[in-house]
């Protein structure tokens, strides 16, 4: 199947900065990228729609201005969480759609996220 | 109530065994649907697609009746290896942008 990376695979950071994860697709073009992020115990909720080279579609009741995404080409997209707190530890997750427009999504292998 | 809602689980089975999972999902415009297994603090990873008309993989069979919004997964013959959260998941279509939403997962536990 298709390969998808994020980097970094975790990360421990101090409450008040910003954190960027890496999402990249290694052997196809994603036009269509997908953040989500899981908490312990619960299913992935999808936290957004990242299309190479447009705006990203937040889905309801996640902050934009907190939550930055850019997809500046065909192959990666980056999340950055900006001015971090504790409340925003958790499994950031990132899929990727290929060109082929085939359905299935194909999930990169996740980033811890703990803010002290 | 949630989009996509499946067995509150876990499942404790014996190696050996035939387990099935359900799922029922919301939204009559859902145009797919698929199951994914996840290993504990790891991604989910595409266990199979979901046709109308069944399909079956190995030991494991899946089915789809859109008429009751309704999914399931047969594992057969289950082995220590297949302990894992199974989460039915479903794209909601292009009307949506195309983007899937996940069930909150079985977890299935396989004992020797």
């Amino acid at each position: 199947g298709a390969v998808v990376s994020q980097h970094p695979s975790w990360v421990i950071c101090k409450s008040g900065t910003s954190v960027k994860i890496e999402c990249r697709s290694l052997d196809f073009q994603a036009t269509t990228m997908f953040w989500y992020r899981q908490f312990p115990k619960q299913s992935l909720m999808l936290m957004a729609t990242s299309n190479e080279g447009s705006k990203a579609t937040y889905e309801q009741g996640v902050e934009k201005d907190k939550f930055l995404i850019n997809h500046a080409s065909l192959t990666l997209s980056t999340l950055t969480v900006t001015s971090a707190h504790p409340e925003d530890s958790s499994f950031y997750i990132c899929s990727a759609r290929d060109w082929g427009g085939a359905e299935t999504q194909y999930f990169g292998p996740g980033t811890r996220l703990l803010v002290l | 109530r949630k989009e996509v809602e499946q067995d509150p689980g876990p499942f404790n089975v014996p190696e050996g065994a035939t387990v099935a999972f359900n799922c029922t999902y919301s939204n009559s415009a859902s145009q797919s649907f698929f199951w994914y297994r996840q290993d504990c603090r790891k991604e989910p990873k595409l266990l199979m697609s979901v046709y109308s008309s069944g399909n079956e993989d190995g030991r494991f069979t899946a089915q789809l009746n859109r008429a009751s919004q309704y999914i399931s997964l047969l594992i057969r013959d289950s082995k220590l290896s297949d302990s894992a959260t199974y989460l039915c998941v479903v794209n909601r279509g292009s009307n949506y942008g195309q983007n899937f939403v996940f069930g909150p997962g079985t977890r299935l536990s396989v004992l020797p």
